[in-house]
This record gives structure tokens, sequence and C-alpha cells, in this order.
């Protein structure tokens, strides 16, 4: 089955600094990676996707990019600020109605 | 966008007990539902995906007589926490799929948090 790895587990950065959070995949037929934001005891909240025919996408701050090839996929956020603050999971899935496979997540601490 | 609604949000309940957790798609409707057990500081473990009409398929390593589930309408399924014990206490979140432009996309509902002394 799938296996998604994440990297790093921790990550700090100063507020306005750049925050880049990794992940690869193991299954080549997967053509689906969303990445979900989790504050504590809340739901993990899509901020952003990316479908395995777009190499990157980007949305304001954030932006995703794509290596079929390499199979791996990145999170950038731009500009962070202290409530860009939770945790990050990367998930990889074959499509539609298919099971997501979650990386073990990021802790992103931004600091004032 | 897509709501999800879960309902309770927290129970604490006895050992030995039944619990039961309902998983809603408030605005589309899902034929797919997945439900997720998450650790504290952990990732989302995938328990089971739920279809509506048709048994549910358990992931390895969990038990389904014990973990009921039940997809009885296009949106709404139910996971009932049988005999539960206090190794059973967790954050338990479902999501479901669909409800924009792009039917692979998932959404959560707000997460169960499942005590049992």
């Amino acid at each position: 089955g799938e296996n998604v790895e994440q990297h790093p587990s921790t990550l700090s950065v100063q507020e306005g600094d750049s925050a880049v959070i990794k992940c690869t995949y193991s299954d080549s037929a997967s053509n689906y990676f969303p990445w979900y934001k989790q504050e504590l005891g809340k739901r993990p909240q899509l901020i952003i996707d990316i479908r395995s025919n777009v190499g990157e996408k980007k949305d304001q701050r954030i932006a995703v990019t794509l290596n079929k090839t390499a199979k791996h996929f990145s999170l950038h956020i731009t500009e962070t600020q202290p409530e860009d603050s939770a945790v990050y999971f990367c998930a990889a899935s074959l499509g539609s109605n298919y099971k997501l496979t979650f990386g073990k997540g990021t802790l992103l601490t931004v600091n004032p | 966008g897509a709501v999800v609604s879960q309902h309770p949000s927290w129970v604490i309940c006895k050992s030995g007990t039944s619990v039961k957790i309902e998983c809603r798609s408030l605005d589309f409707q899902a034929t797919t539902m997945f439900w997720y057990r998450q650790f504290p500081k952990q990732s989302l473990m995938l328990m089971a995906t739920s279809n509506e009409g048709s048994k549910a398929t358990y992931e390895q390593g969990v038990e389904k007589d014990k973990f009921l589930i039940n997809h009885a309408s296009l949106t709404l399924s139910t996971l009932t926490v049988t005999s539960a014990h206090p190794e059973d206490s967790s954050f338990y979140i479902c999501s479901a799929g669909g409800g924009g432009d792009w039917t692979d996309t998932q959404y959560f509902g707000p997460g169960t948090r499942l005590t049992v002394l």
C-alpha cells in the first residue's frame, strides 16, 4: 500500500520567514495530494491540494509543488504569521472515494 | 464549502458500555465516508472506509466486531464502539468526500473525543 513520509517533524521559524514542508510517497498511481492544517483539538482543515496533472499550485501565501518523477511534493508558506502555527499533514490518495494516506505531521511554530 | 458534522463532540462512558458516533454530510451527498482515530500528537490513522448501502472496509488490525460501522444513507454514517475499554479512549474523526468541484476532496468532521473510564 501507499506510504507517505513527511519532514521535518517540527519546524520553528520567525514571523515573516518562509516555511517548507516536504513529503514523499511510494505509490506512483497516487494522483491527489492534499495538505491539511490542524490546530490543537480541532478538525483537520484543507488548505491546498494538487492533482497529478499539475506541477504547482498557489493560493496567496501558500503554494504546493509536485514532482511526479521523484514522487515528492512540498508545501511552501511565505510571510509566515503566528496564526500559521499548527500541525500540518500531507496526504496522498488514488483519487475520488479512495482513502487518504497521511504523513506523520509537522508541528510548525511561528515565533513573533 | 462542504460541511461535515459529527455528534457528539465529546463523550465519557464507563468501561463495558457502547458508544455511537454520528457523522453527517450537511450540504452534499457522500457515497463514501472514512473513519479515523487520532492519538495525542500523532497522525490520523484510518480505521475503515464506509460505503453507502454496503459493508465497511476495515484497515488491517482494526476489529470490525468492536468498531461497528453503518452507512445507512448518503448523508449519514455511524461508528459504534462496542464494549468500550480505557484503551479505546481517543479522538475519532470522520471525513466525507465530494461536495465541491472535485469528488476526491475530503472534508473532516469536528471530531469526537471519547473517554472510557
